[in-house]
């Protein structure tokens, strides 16, 4: 069964400052990944995603995310955070071709931006 | 085109109660995910629906989870009887297609459910 962690359970950061958040996953075979985002009060919303191709995806609102897999990560980063920014951020992976498409969580990363 | 509702945004009840928690997916989309997390945990897994039947219930806790999808439109959740450790946020999803290479799953914003 595939699992994972995300690093960090709280980041505060200035605005403008540089974010990355960490995300490793375990499974050894083929995997879809992604960043799901919850705004405070509002619902679970996909930030960006990978299938294959490119590893340096990129997604909405200056978000973009690297799969390394020889490391099993796929790290958020955006270069400027906005106090906008200010939720909480949840990796997942689906095990491609598993018959399944139930999406595996980490525990989510909270990140408050201070203006 | 409304998004994936779910009803109540929050529900207190005591042990041994019953909750039903409701879902209304986007219309047109035969695919429907249950999810739980529980405080401090991870979102994890209940089951998918692919309209009315059920695809794979294999996070489902215990036999007191019953999850139906009659006619393939809304679902409901049922905790009978509810324990402490059900506390939690139950969030649905729907997508229109099965998998997640070909579409997106759309959330709910959850049901905080609290058990006292």
């Amino acid at each position: 069964a595939q699992s994972v962690s995300q690093h960090n359970h709280h980041v505060i950061l200035s605005e403008a400052a540089s974010l990355e958040l960490g995300c490793n996953y375990s499974y050894g075979g083929t995997v879809n990944l992604f960043w799901y985002v919850q705004y405070p009060g509002q619902h679970l919303q996909l930030l960006l995603k990978y299938f294959s191709g490119d590893p340096l995806v990129k997604g909405i609102k200056g978000f973009e995310a690297e799969f390394i897999k020889s490391k099993f990560s796929f790290n958020l980063r955006k270069p400027s955070v906005q106090w906008s920014d200010t939720a909480e951020y949840f990796c997942a992976v689906n095990a491609a071709g598993a018959g399944s498409y139930q999406l595996t969580f980490g525990k989510g990363t909270k990140l408050s931006v201070i203006p | 085109e409304a998004g994936v509702t779910q009803f109540p945004s929050h529900s207190v009840i005591e042990k041994g109660q019953t909750v039903t928690l409701r879902c209304d997916p986007i219309s047109g989309h035969d695919n429907l995910y249950w999810y739980r997390r529980v405080m401090g945990k991870e979102i994890k897994f209940l089951l998918h629906f692919v309209k009315e039947s059920k695809q794979d219930e294999s996070g489902m806790p215990n036999n007191r989870f019953l999850a139906e999808r009659t006619g393939g439109t809304y679902s409901t959740l049922k905790v009978q009887p509810a324990e402490l450790e059900d506390s939690g946020v139950y969030f649905c999803a729907s997508s229109r297609y099965p998998g997640v290479s070909n579409t997106e799953a759309f959330f709910g914003q959850g049901t905080r459910l609290t058990v006292v």
